[in-house]
């Protein structure tokens, strides 16, 4: 079956340094790759997404590559900042093995993202 | 801009009590997902309904847990009776359609303990 794999945490940085949070997918057909974010005490919001191979998804300085060949998603941030401290998902939704689509989000077990001052 | 509700936002029951969630997903969206979300972990599905029917309840409980969405609108999730394991936070979604490429939209959670 499906299943996303998100790199081990938590990730601590300090403001302004580079971010990446590794993500890699098994999916038996041809998948859309999302990020969401969880700020604490709030619930999900979609960070961005790609819905085909090589495309590049990006919002808030935030971006993502569908790498197909490598079957991952990785998310990667030029400068963090203290805002950004979160917790990050990788997840994907994929058509099942019949052709057709139910939908559902398989997501990662999360990346806790702290930013220090 | 448009959200899902969700109450209560906080639940502490007994176990063998029964409780309640309600979802009211963002209007026009035909797409309604219940996803639990343990401690730790990523949310994982319970229940997928299109309009008023269930397309997906292939992980619930169905010894305990109930979903409707009897005009295919708001939504009622159950557990009768509780147990300890149950403690988690339960999160609705909603989408315009059932499509791998559609954003879902997630509410606040309700964060349930169980006691």
């Amino acid at each position: 079956g499906d299943s996303v794999t998100q790199m081990e945490g938590p990730v601590t940085l300090s403001e302004e340094a580079f971010l990446t949070i590794n993500c890699t997918y098994t999916a038996t057909g041809y998948p859309s790759l999302f990020w969401y974010v969880q700020y604490p005490g709030e619930g999900l919001q979609l960070l961005l997404k790609a819905t085909k191979a090589d495309d590049k998804g990006s919002n808030k300085g935030f971006e993502a590559t569908y790498r197909k060949e490598t079957t991952s998603f990785h998310l990667e941030k030029g400068s963090v900042q203290v805002s950004d401290s979160a917790v990050y998902f990788c997840a994907l939704s994929d058509y099942n093995a019949g052709g057709t689509s139910y939908g559902k989000l398989t997501f990662g077990q999360g990346t806790i993202l702290t930013v220090h001052p | 801009e448009a959200e899902v509700a969700q109450s209560p936002r906080y639940k502490i029951t007994e176990k063998s009590q029964a409780v309640a969630f309600w979802c009211d997903p963002i209007s026009g969206h035909a797409t309604l997902y219940w996803y639990r979300q343990i401690l730790g972990q990523g949310p994982e599905l319970l229940v997928q309904f299109q309009d008023e029917s269930v397309v997906d309840d292939s992980q619930l409980p169905k010894d305990r847990f109930s979903a409707e969405r009897l005009k295919g609108v708001d939504s009622t999730l159950k557990i009768q009776p509780a147990e300890l394991g149950d403690s988690a936070m339960y999160l609705c979604a909603s989408s315009s359609t059932k499509r791998p490429t559609d954003t879902q939209y997630f509410g606040p959670g309700t964060r349930l303990t169980v006691l």
